[in-house]
């Protein structure tokens, strides 16, 4: 079982927003930085957000990050096929000290 | 620009070790942390544990401790994982990912297919 916790599926026509959750506690997500990442079949992962809202270069608005308490949220607008990935957020878990993932969202857009 | 290319596939029986490779190109190696993440076959991100080229500080994952090494060479730029005593549950794709703090890592490697089997 992963240590952050996000929805398995989740599912949205083309052109509408969807947001993935990602819930932990107060030793990771509760005091530490929020990353998300994308990873489309077969491929190695790829930052989205880091710092629990930076973009880095080359990501679209398109893809948003938020953290409140012990949870984090991505958001994503004007959602396209090549959109259809996996979804991981991160952080730091000070409890464990180790870096901890949450199970990952299988984004699909219908 | 920045390029971590991992060395290639291996087939190794249980019991035994392996060894990967993770050239880095494009930046200042000893400038930033190299992570290293495993994926098990339709499975999520394992974080296996971090180095930094700059001092060979390390921090392993606790369920590695004792199996795992990871050093690096400044000389080539190049960081290398090593396990031992490899288990059937070993069997993953063994990502290197370049970590710039806060454990995000913008740039990562291939990916390297590790296949523990008798």
């Amino acid at each position: 079982q992963s240590v952050l916790t996000q929805p398995p599926s989740v599912s949205a026509a083309p052109g509408q927003k969807v947001t993935i959750s990602c819930s932990g506690s107060t030793s990771n997500i509760g005091n530490n930085f929020v990353s998300w990442y994308q990873q489309l079949p077969g491929t190695a992962p790829k930052l989205l957000i880091y710092e629990n809202y930076k973009r880095p270069s080359g990501i679209p608005d398109r893809f948003s990050g938020s953290k409140s308490g012990t949870s984090a949220t991505l958001g994503i607008t004007g959602l396209q096929t090549g959109d259809e990935a996996d979804y991981y957020c991160g952080t730091w878990d000070s409890s464990l000290s180790a870096a901890v993932f949450g199970g990952g969202t299988q984004l699909t857009v219908l | 620009q920045v390029q971590l290319v991992q060395s290639g596939a291996e087939v190794k029986k249980p019991g035994a070790s392996v060894k990967v490779s993770c050239k880095a190109s494009g930046y200042t190696f000893t400038s930033y942390g190299i992570s290293w993440v495993r994926q098990a076959p339709g499975q999520g991100l394992e974080w296996m544990g971090w180095i930094n080229p700059d001092n060979d500080y390390t921090n392993y994952a606790q369920n590695l401790q004792g199996r795992v090494t990871m050093t690096t060479d400044t000389s080539t730029t190049t960081a290398y994982m090593e396990v031992r005593s490899l288990r059937s549950d070993d069997t993953a794709v063994y990502y290197c990912a370049r970590d710039f703090g806060s454990t995000s890592c913008d740039y990562w490697g291939q990916g390297t297919l590790v296949t523990v089997s008798s």
